[in-house]
């Protein structure tokens, strides 16, 4: 157990619909990333929130948004959702941004399949 | 932009025998992080090694270890002495120095799909 949680584990929706997923990090960690892993594109990097702010940016589509909330956990939105939005998502942990000896930690993803 | 190229799809070993992962990476920087992830059946993503590009040293972790080849771009992870939980697939990664301002994102392999027969 990495110590981040994720809900809900599965997801089941329809093309058009708005979800989000949510993301409690390792207790003191600051940076939330966000990850999708689909058969396609592989895992790829979406975006970095820092301390309640948004650091980074991946390949986070428009239609996407995320945040972090003042007790740090995290939501990531996704909206008007197409069939190649299904995927796995994670929700990755570290203590700070910028320390040279950071880990990631990931947690148990979120399975979304839009039909 | 850095990429990672995990040229192996599938490889099979043999129960308790040696196997090792090819990666390679592309990145014009000189201090960096790479690292090995595991991601079993179950999809959760396990840290299985790390290496600092600034360490000549190869980094181990019990029964797993690095050949890493900073001229090459070269990070091969060796699983020894192979046992039937090491079935999973094997994520490479990448992530640049952080400081300086630069992301901390990873950047991913395709992964490489590892089988242990009995």
């Amino acid at each position: 157990d990495s110590g981040v949680t994720q809900t809900p584990k599965h997801l089941i929706t329809a093309t058009g619909q708005r979800v989000t997923l949510r993301c409690s990090p390792r207790s003191g960690d600051l940076s939330v990333y966000w990850y999708q892993q689909s058969l396609d594109q592989g895992l790829q990097f979406l975006i970095q929130y820092y301390n309640g702010e948004e650091r980074a940016k991946g390949n986070i589509l428009e239609r996407f948004s995320a945040q972090q909330f003042p007790d740090l956990h995290s939501e990531l939105n996704l909206s008007s959702l197409e069939l190649g939005d299904s995927a796995l998502y994670f929700c990755a942990s570290s203590k700070a941004q910028g320390l040279a000896q950071e880990t990631q930690y990931f947690g148990p993803g979120t399975r979304l399949l839009v039909l | 932009a850095q990429t990672v190229t995990q040229s192996q799809p599938e490889m099979s070993v043999q129960e308790a025998e040696t196997v090792t992962l090819s990666c390679t990476y592309d990145t014009s920087e000189s201090d960096y992080y790479l690292f090995w992830y595991k991601q079993p059946p179950s999809r959760q993503m396990i840290l299985v090694i790390r290496q600092e590009a600034y360490k000549q040293q190869n980094a181990t972790e019990n029964r797993f270890s690095v050949n890493f080849q900073k001229a090459a771009k070269s990070f091969s992870l060796k699983i020894s002495d192979s046992q039937l939980g090491d079935a999973a697939m094997y994520f490479c990664a990448y992530r640049r120095d952080p400081y300086g301002g630069s992301q901390g994102n990873l950047i991913f392999g395709k992964g490489t799909k590892l089988s242990v027969k009995p």
